[in-house]
């Protein structure tokens, strides 16, 4: 089963903004809406956004999500070392009527 | 607060089936809008949607597990289930059980259980 496609890493420096995409066609991030999960080493996987852009309670407004088209992006403001995870997107498929994952982003705070 | 539990065997030998129940607490399984669903991350990959119940029993499976998978629900215990045949060491992996929430275009997991470790040896 296809995953959606986000880029295998990224870094930034602590205290700097960095972005994660996540791109996908029009069956799934394209029509329907988006997550985030942040997976910390050892740790199960958090839902950090959800809805394209809402943050549940307890997530601070550092993370950030937006969705244009058939792409999705994970924002982070002002980087801590504690944000270093795999972050992973998820949308539902249309067509495959089931649930699409990215195939994961390793942010690393330098 | 809501609280998912995996439970199950920790090694399978190559061709058998495993099996894993995932116990709910602080909420009810008979929730309207939720469904219970099964994910997985082999080690070194990604995460791996495996498939979700809905506490009617109506299932969505992973197109390229399904010919393996079956999830069941029992409400009267608060737990789903899962059952993985003829595994093989692909197959080894963290399982998680998660909420989801599922309404039109909306589709989320927010809650998940802490996962555990199933080996194919």
């Amino acid at each position: 089963q296809s995953v959606l496609t986000q880029p295998p890493s990224v870094s930034a420096a602590p205290g700097q903004m960095v972005t994660i995409s996540c791109s996908g066609s029009s069956s799934n991030v394209g029509n329907n809406y988006v997550s985030w999960y942040q997976r910390l080493p050892g740790t199960a996987p958090k839902l950090l956004i959800y809805d394209n852009n809402k943050r549940p309670s307890g997530i601070p407004d550092r993370f950030s999500g937006s969705k244009s088209g058939t792409s999705a992006t994970l924002g982070f403001t002002g980087l801590q070392t504690g944000d270093e995870a795999d972050y992973y997107c998820g949308a539902w498929d249309t067509s495959l009527n089931a649930v699409l994952f990215g195939g994961g982003t390793k942010l690393t705070v330098l | 607060q809501l609280q998912l539990q995996e439970s199950g065997p920790g090694l399978v030998k190559p061709s058998e089936t495993l099996s894993l129940t995932c116990t709910v607490s602080g909420g009810s399984i008979s929730s309207s809008n939720y469904h219970w669903g099964w994910i997985r991350q082999p080690p070194g990959k990604g995460l791996e949607w495996i498939g979700s119940i809905y506490y009617t029993g109506n299932t969505y499976y992973n197109t390229s597990l399904k010919s393996r998978v079956t999830i069941s629900v029992d409400t009267s215990k608060n737990q789903f289930s899962l059952k993985l045949s003829s595994v093989a060491a692909a197959d080894t992996a963290i399982y998680y059980c998660a909420r989801a929430y599922d309404v039109g275009y909306h589709y989320y997991m927010d809650v998940w259980g802490r996962g555990t470790a199933v080996t194919v040896s």
